[in-house]
């Protein structure tokens, strides 16, 4: 079955510090991929997604580019804020409207002054 | 863009009581619907599918008759926790997914109900 592995938290940076976030996945076929954000009692919200390989999906300074070669998606952002402190989901899915997302485990992020 | 409202954000039971959470898609129809139990520090783990018109398809190890979900219109999930005990307290969250958007556009979360069970 499908299933998204992520580097363990929790990241600690410095603000305006470069921030990537391993994302690595098993599925068959050509999943979409996703980077979803979860604010400290909130709900998740879309950061950026990819459709296909070689995509580079990109958000509020947050960049990841969907790698088939290396089942890949990392997050990257250039100069991290503190308003950035959340945990961070990398999910796939197949096409359908139908279809679950398979989410990693999540990490979070805590940027200090 | 697409709005997935959730209600409530918040509730305290009593434990042996029942908990209805609704989930509404405020701008577009949604004909499946998705609920996911979130633990402290930990991922989202999906528990049902919510299909308008039948019946919810439930993932391994989910109890149906304790968690209830009712899929009545387009527009409108609900998920009860029915003789609620302490275990049960949880982050629950809904998500729907637009329609004509599929997997490939993302899906649109609710905001999350905080159920403590005392």
């Amino acid at each position: 079955g499908d299933s998204v592995t992520q580097m363990e938290g929790p990241v600690t940076l410095s603000e305006e510090a470069f921030l990537t976030i391993n994302c690595t996945y098993t599925a068959t076929g050509y999943p979409s991929l996703f980077w979803y954000v979860q604010y400290p009692g909130e709900g998740l919200q879309l950061l950026l997604k990819a459709t296909k390989a070689d995509d580079k999906g990109s958000n509020k300074g947050f960049e990841a580019t969907y790698r088939k070669e290396t089942t890949s998606f990392h997050l990257e952002k250039g100069s991290v804020q503190v308003s950035d402190s959340a945990v961070y989901f990398c999910a796939l899915s197949h096409t359908g409207t139908a279809s679950k997302l398979t989410f990693g485990t999540g990490t979070r992020l805590q940027v200090t002054l | 863009g697409a709005v997935v409202s959730q209600h409530p954000s918040w509730v305290i039971c009593k434990s042996g009581t029942s908990v209805k959470i609704e989930c509404r898609s405020l701008d577009f129809q949604a004909t499946t619907m998705f609920w996911y139990r979130q633990f402290p520090k930990q991922s989202l783990m999906l528990m049902a599918t919510s299909n308008e018109g039948s019946k919810a398809t439930y993932e391994q190890g989910v109890e149906k008759d304790k968690f209830l979900i009712n899929h009545a219109s387009l527009t409108l999930s609900t998920l009860t926790v029915t003789s609620a005990h302490p275990e049960d307290s949880s982050f629950y969250i809904c998500s729907a997914s637009p329609p004509g958007g599929r997997a490939n556009y993302g899906y649109t979360f609710g905001s999350g109900t905080r159920l403590t069970v005392v």
